[in-house]
């Protein structure tokens, strides 16, 4: 079965400062990952994501994530956040050539001026 | 990349009563599309895939008979709640897939925010 943890439900950060989300994944086979930002009440946006090659993946939005297989992670970053990347994040896993998501459970991001 | 897009973005019924909600691959046909449910402050979760031209399946615990899916062509799925009530109020998105050469993610709508009173 496939699952993601998100271990931080909330995080706040200042204007400016840099930001990481954690996102840890169990899959039985080679995972495709993916992390998408949810403004409230909209859709999901696809920020980038993993299927093979480079483990560092560059995304939109200045947004960076680093595949480490050893330790299961895809955490997400970014180095300068601003004022309109106040959302919730949700990090996805998928098997190859199929997109049925399962979710992390999203962490909330707030920042402050 | 590519529309998706659901109609309506939110709804608003009385308990009891059928609503209907659209999911609509605009410059794609998807053959594969995706509805997921989401609580207030919680995660998607999957209840099912739609394949067309077949029938729905479900993932465990979605009742079939309460939540209608129908995928009759290539670029229209359709999510039917059945006897609504207000424990069904949610938030409902769907996702589709290009089998052509963007098939390297699925592609999400808006959502429909369903209100059962």
């Amino acid at each position: 079965a496939q699952s993601v943890t998100q271990p931080d439900i909330h995080i706040t950060v200042s204007e400016g400062a840099s930001l990481e989300l954690r996102c840890n994944y169990s899959y039985g086979a080679t995972p495709y990952l993916f992390w998408y930002v949810q403004s409230p009440g909209q859709g999901l946006q696809l920020l980038l994501k993993y299927f093979s090659g480079d483990t560092l993946v560059q995304g939109i939005k200045g947004f960076e994530a680093e595949f480490k297989r050893s330790q299961s992670s895809f955490n997400l970053r970014k180095p300068s956040v601003h004022w309109s990347d106040a959302a919730e994040y949700f990090c996805a896993v998928g098997a190859y050539n199929d997109y049925k998501l399962s979710f992390g459970a999203g962490t909330t991001v707030t920042v402050r001026a | 990349g590519a529309v998706v897009s659901q109609h309506p973005s939110w709804v608003i019924c009385k308990s009891g009563t059928s609503v209907k909600i659209e999911c609509r691959s605009l410059d794609f046909q998807a053959t594969t599309m995706f509805w997921y449910r989401q609580f207030p402050k919680q995660s998607l979760m999957l209840m099912a895939t739609s394949n067309e031209g077949s029938k729905a399946t479900y993932e465990q615990g979605v009742e079939k008979d309460k939540f209608l899916i129908n995928h009759a062509s290539l670029t229209l799925s359709t999510l039917t709640v059945t006897s609504a009530h207000p424990e069904d109020s949610s938030f409902y998105i769907c996702s589709a897939r290009d089998p052509g050469p963007r098939d390297t993610e699925a592609f999400f709508g808006q959502g429909t925010r369903l209100t059962v009173v």
